[in-house]
């Protein structure tokens, strides 16, 4: 267990619809990282947060949005859903946010029908 | 543009044996190196690390070799065990973007056979 929580594990809708997945971070870590893996693909850094603040972005598509909020938990947001939205999604957390190791939840797995 | 490249998709080692794992790397603004290890539907769990201030790192069985010259590390396990048999990946990252985004090779399915 790496100490960091995602909700939920699973979830499924249609194309269209908007849904929210949510982590909690490793306590004492400030920084908090999204990461897409889907079939063809592999692990693709989405987006990282440090203390609230947003730290980097990757390819996310502007579909797709996130924040962390004060009590440093995180939410990515993903609207209009396509079909090839459907993949695992994964948060990490780590401690300063630069050159540590991060620490990845057990990632919620999206479908889209 | 894959700046990470682990180029064996898949491995298999008998118990016992070593287990060598390897990465190639193309950015050479790239400074810290990760290991970690995949079961199917669970997250990446975390095994070893090393910064390019090092050329070598050690935990229990796993060791991680850095030739920065070559822009290669290789992860080495000894004794392999059935336990191991996981999908293995690298990941890089640069102090130099002040962030923690790390660039992931594709992984190496290893298969560790009784």
């Amino acid at each position: 267990d790496s100490g960091v929580t995602q909700t939920p594990k699973h979830l499924i809708t249609a194309t269209g619809q908007r849904v929210t997945l949510r982590c909690s971070p490793r306590s004492g870590d400030l920084s908090v990282y999204w990461y897409q893996q889907s079939l063809d693909q592999g692990l693709q850094f989405l987006i990282q947060y440090y203390n609230g603040e947003e730290r980097a972005k990757g390819n996310i598509l502007e579909r797709f949005s996130a924040q962390q909020f004060p009590d440093l938990h995180s939410e990515l947001n993903l609207s209009s859903l396509e079909l090839g939205d459907s993949a695992l999604y994964f948060c990490a957390s780590s401690v300063v946010g630069v050159m540590d190791t991060q620490y990845f939840g057990p990632g919620t797995r999206l479908t889209v029908l | 543009d894959q700046q990470v490249k682990q180029n064996s998709p898949s491995l298999s080692v008998q118990e016992g044996r070593i287990s060598i794992l390897n990465c190639d790397y193309t950015n050479s603004m790239f400074d810290y190196f990760l290991w970690y290890k995949k079961y199917p539907a669970e997250g990446p769990t975390f095994l070893i690390s090393i910064s390019s201030i090092k050329d070598k790192n050690e935990d229990g069985r796993f060791t991680v070799f850095l030739n920065k010259s070559a822009k290669h590390l290789s992860l080495h396990i000894v004794p392999s065990q059935p336990g191991d048999s996981a999908v293995y990946f690298c990941a890089a990252s640069a102090s130099s973007s002040n962030t923690g985004k790390l660039i992931f090779g594709q992984g190496t399915t290893l298969q560790v056979k009784p």
